[in-house]
């Protein structure tokens, strides 16, 4: 069971360039997330799925965009980007969101670190 | 606003106890979760906290009180490997996960 792939693992841009971060997963589950981790900061979130084919902005939403076109898989674009944008993204997934009696545990990908020049 | 508190760094010795507190101010509370993360890895999930009291999970347990926003982890029999990043997260009123900066924790022989 692979759980949560992230692709590239590492990627250097320049500023105003563009590229996508690929989340696949294999445990059918419902819920993605895309967070970043920044040092000295918790973890903040992106955008988020509640399903195939809906997105949900987070925190941090400006100056990216995500898609969930397929249920396993959850896109992360960022259209120009910025040296603020340089950081660690996770990719993470639940089989749900507002479960009252269990966990909801997240499990997360490897991490992406991207760096902006 | 909403805050989670942890300390950023703490040393203990290989076979000892360490305690890692988490105080937390957030817009209502669903849930309270522990994850580790080893440098440049993913967090994994340690534990999960909704009601008062202490959960046990061999080395490890978390303990939670509601009143005083304050949760700890507590980490026994401390091993070389449990050198990690430990994250407290809460959920709140939202079902949001409000995440804390981590205490890097590290084990000296």
């Amino acid at each position: 069971n692979a759980g949560v792939t992230q692709t590239p693992k590492f990627r250097v841009l320049k500023t105003g360039q563009s590229m996508t971060l690929l989340c696949a997963q294999d445990m059918n589950h419902e819920y993605m997330y895309w967070y970043r981790q920044d040092p000295g900061m918790g973890l903040r979130l992106i955008h988020y799925s509640v399903g195939e084919g809906t997105t949900a902005k987070g925190e941090v939403p400006d100056g990216y965009n995500v898609s969930r076109l397929k249920k396993q898989n959850f896109l992360l674009g960022l259209e120009s980007a910025a040296p603020s944008q340089t950081s660690v993204y996770f990719c993470a997934s639940s089989s749900s969101g507002t479960d009252f009696s269990g966990a909801n545990v997240l499990t997360f990908g490897a991490g992406s670190r991207l760096t902006v020049l | 606003g909403q805050n989670i508190d942890q300390p950023t760094e703490m040393t203990a010795t290989e076979g000892a106890i360490v305690q890692i507190n988490c105080t937390y101010q957030t817009s209502g509370f669903n849930g309270l979760f522990w994850y580790q993360q080893h440098a440049g890895e993913a967090p994994t999930f340690l534990s999960y906290n909704v009601l008062d009291g202490l959960e046990e999970k061999g080395r490890f347990s978390s303990f939670l009180s509601r009143s005083k926003g304050y949760s700890y982890l507590l980490l026994k029999e401390l091993q070389m490997k449990d050198s990690a990043s430990y994250l407290c997260a809460v959920r709140d009123s939202n079902y949001q996960l409000i995440w804390g900066a981590g205490t890097k924790l590290i084990i000296k022989p």
